[in-house]
């Protein structure tokens, strides 16, 4: 089973609807982070949190919110979608206690915003 | 001006070939260098870290230029098997964990 899995793997929605992207992990890694990646820009940060009572905005959280449920699960919300928000989303972990650089992902959301 | 910048490629070369992606950054005070691999619709894995003195893995080595703030990866005997887009990554504080990733060079490798 893989160690970070993401739900749902692609959506397609409309402008103006709430949308959810879970993360879940059992590498029982403390820190997890949220990115989207664009053609042409690469990956990007939206929100990370070190545990469950941290959370702190990336680069580009705007439009976005998150909730920190357990140290296994990070969520992602889209409170109302918008086309540019349409993107690559990948979930990550790290290890505060072993290797402090290296960050492992999920497989990635692929959402449609029409 | 990018924070990490890369050449996006693609890079064409035929099996058995030697490839060299180069990557530049821009903020002096980034403590530590990775590579990463991304196959196509993919997540990014952790291919290896570069370090001042440079290292190497296999077919792969990396160097690291401090001075011209500049990261390198050099592919000896290309594989049909190393197509995929390679990130460089660049994290600012090691406490911090914060990565900043290159847009990322595509390698295609063809038999």
């Amino acid at each position: 089973d893989a160690d970070v899995t993401q739900t749902p793997r692609n959506r397609i929605t409309k402008t103006g609807k709430r949308i959810m992207l879970e993360c879940s992990q059992t590498k029982g890694h403390d820190r997890m982070y949220w990115y989207r990646q664009d053609p042409g820009l690469g990956l990007r940060l939206i929100y990370y949190s070190f545990d469950v009572k941290d959370i702190n905005k990336g680069e580009i959280s705007d439009g976005y919110s998150v909730s920190r449920q357990a140290q296994a699960k990070f969520s992602l919300s889209l409170e109302s979608a918008i086309p540019n928000q349409t993107a690559l989303y990948f979930c990550a972990t790290s290890d505060l206690q072993g290797r402090l650089d290296e960050q492992f992902f999920g497989p990635g959301t692929r959402l449609t915003v029409l | 001006r990018k924070e990490v910048e890369q050449d996006p490629g693609p890079f064409n070369v035929p099996e058995g070939a030697t490839v060299a992606f180069n990557c530049t950054y821009s903020n002096s005070a980034s403590q530590s260098f990775f590579w990463y691999r991304q196959d196509c619709r993919k997540e990014p894995k952790l291919l290896m870290s570069v370090y001042s003195s440079g290292n190497e893995d296999g077919r792969f080595t990396a160097q690291l230029n401090r001075a011209s703030q500049y990261i390198s990866l050099l592919i000896r005997d290309s594989k049909l098997s190393d197509s995929a887009t390679y990130l460089c990554v660049v994290n600012r504080d090691t406490g911090f964990q914060k990565l900043v990733f290159g847009t990322g060079t595509r390698l295609l490798v063809s038999p």
